[in-house]
């Protein structure tokens, strides 16, 4: 079974800062992919980016890149240039690349990232 | 997301009334998803569709039924509502690899 961890509760950082959220995962599995998804006030989920696990180069999308660290089994999420919009809940989340999983995701307990002006 | 929507945004029922929550989506995926989300679990699998009525159980499934008979709608039951089973339900669709499409999530509150 796949798990997910997100050991900060909460977070916050200044307006135009930037920030990392830490994730770490465990999985029997040589292939999957990771996920971080973004939940606003609004309570819509939004992904953010994704990362396959057999490709060493870290994602990036704009203000947001990834740290993965396979051996250590860590997926961080760097947030550069923190804008009042980014106040969200932030979920990190695995899923298997194949077996008879059907692409479920797990999820981790979630991060509230508070953005101050 | 326009391509699923999931009603009622909010209800209120009372303890042992059966309650059902629909999810709708018009983009033909086969693979539909209910979560539920509490705070400090993050997102909880409840139960997953892979087609027309084939449905399999998640890790929290006790309490909940689940029926899919066309393709575009995946329905949750709660047989007999308890007050554990408050909490935000959302429906998801997608395939492995490029993460779920989630709906807007009902707010359930059982009195």
């Amino acid at each position: 079974a796949q798990t997910v961890t997100q050991s900060q509760p909460e977070m916050s950082v200044q307006e135009a800062e930037t920030v990392t959220l830490s994730c770490t995962y465990d999985t029997s599995e040589s292939n999957y992919y990771l996920f971080w998804y973004k939940q606003p006030p609004s309570r819509q989920m939004i992904l953010v980016i994704r990362q396959e696990a057999y490709k060493q180069q870290n994602a990036t999308e704009n203000r947001f890149s990834v740290n993965f660290q396979k051996a250590a089994k860590s997926f961080s999420l760097k947030i550069s240039d923190s804008q009042l919009g980014d106040t969200a809940m932030y979920f990190c989340a695995s899923q298997n690349a194949g077996g008879t999983s059907y692409g479920k995701l797990t999820f981790g307990q979630g991060t509230i990232l508070t953005v101050h002006p | 997301d326009a391509g699923i929507t999931q009603s009622p945004r909010h209800k209120v029922t009372e303890t042992g009334t059966p309650v059902t929550l629909r999810c709708h989506q018009t983009e033909n995926h086969r693979y539909m998803y209910w979560y539920r989300q509490d705070p400090g679990h993050g997102l909880r699998l409840i139960h997953y569709s892979y087609g027309v009525k084939d449905t399999d159980k998640g890790e929290v499934s006790d309490g909940y039924s689940v029926s899919r008979s066309k393709t575009e709608d995946f329905l949750l039951t709660l047989e007999s509502a308890t007050s554990s089973q408050t909490s935000v339900y959302f429906c998801a669709i997608g395939q492995r690899a490029y993460g779920y499409t989630f709906g807007s999530g009902t707010r359930l509150t059982v009195v």
